[in-house]
């Protein structure tokens, strides 16, 4: 099992622009969730997932949007990149008691 | 509105010295508690976890954490720490709601020298 994956590992945006991060796992985990790690500010969280279908807001969901038409995918969406959205972007999913992390997406917006 | 808080922002240690991470929570009723690591430049990784039972719990690699109630605590120790210890420590707690949310203390980046 390759686990949780996500893309790109890296990307820099110019204010305004909009990208979506891709992520994905292969555990047919219900649970999935995005998470933003800024520093010495610990993880927060943005959009989790139930299940296919299903998704709702998490502490700081201003500014990102999400879907989840597979079970195996929760891509998070940014439509107007603003410097407050500089951060480390982590996903993760879960079927029970422990949440199993990706890799991280490094955004810039300049 | 549940918190984690975890004391020492950064810790430097040398080799075979012993580590302690302070992690208190505030909520009233049952919880699940965890420790995650996050190793430079990689992902994070659960070290340990309580839901019940023995509040002494042992996780991977020498760590271990005790669950103490009355205090809203859930320290994180390890006897003799190693260069390869070095990385960030996040304390997380979910209120047994039937879903996992969690809510991540601000994280401990520990530095240990060889």
């Amino acid at each position: 099992n390759a686990g949780v994956t996500q893309t790109p590992k890296f990307r820099i945006l110019k204010i305004g622009q909009s990208m979506t991060l891709q992520c994905t796992q292969d555990m047919n985990h219900n649970y999935m969730y995005w998470y933003r790690q800024d520093p010495g500010m610990g993880l927060k969280l943005i959009y989790y997932s139930v299940g296919a279908g299903i998704t709702d807001k998490g502490e700081v969901p201003n500014g990102y949007n999400v879907s989840r038409s597979t079970t195996e995918d929760f891509p998070l969406r940014l439509e107007l990149a603003a410097p407050s959205q500089t951060s480390v972007y982590f996903c993760a999913s879960s079927l029970g008691d422990e949440q199993f992390f990706g890799p991280g997406t490094r955004l810039t917006v300049l | 509105a549940q918190s984690v808080s975890q004391h020492n922002h950064h810790v430097i240690l040398s080799e075979a010295a012993s580590l302690e991470l302070g992690c208190n929570y505030s909520y009233g009723g049952t919880v699940n508690l965890f420790w995650y690591v996050q190793y430079p430049g990689q992902h994070l990784q659960l070290l340990l976890k309580y839901f019940s039972g023995d509040p002494l719990v042992k996780g991977i690699k020498g760590f271990e954490a005790e669950f103490i109630k009355s205090k809203f605590s859930f320290n994180l120790r390890k006897p003799s720490v190693q260069w390869s210890d070095t990385a960030e420590y996040f304390c997380a707690v979910n209120v047994n709601t039937g879903f996992q949310k969690l809510v991540f203390g601000t994280g401990t980046r520990l530095l240990v020298s060889p």
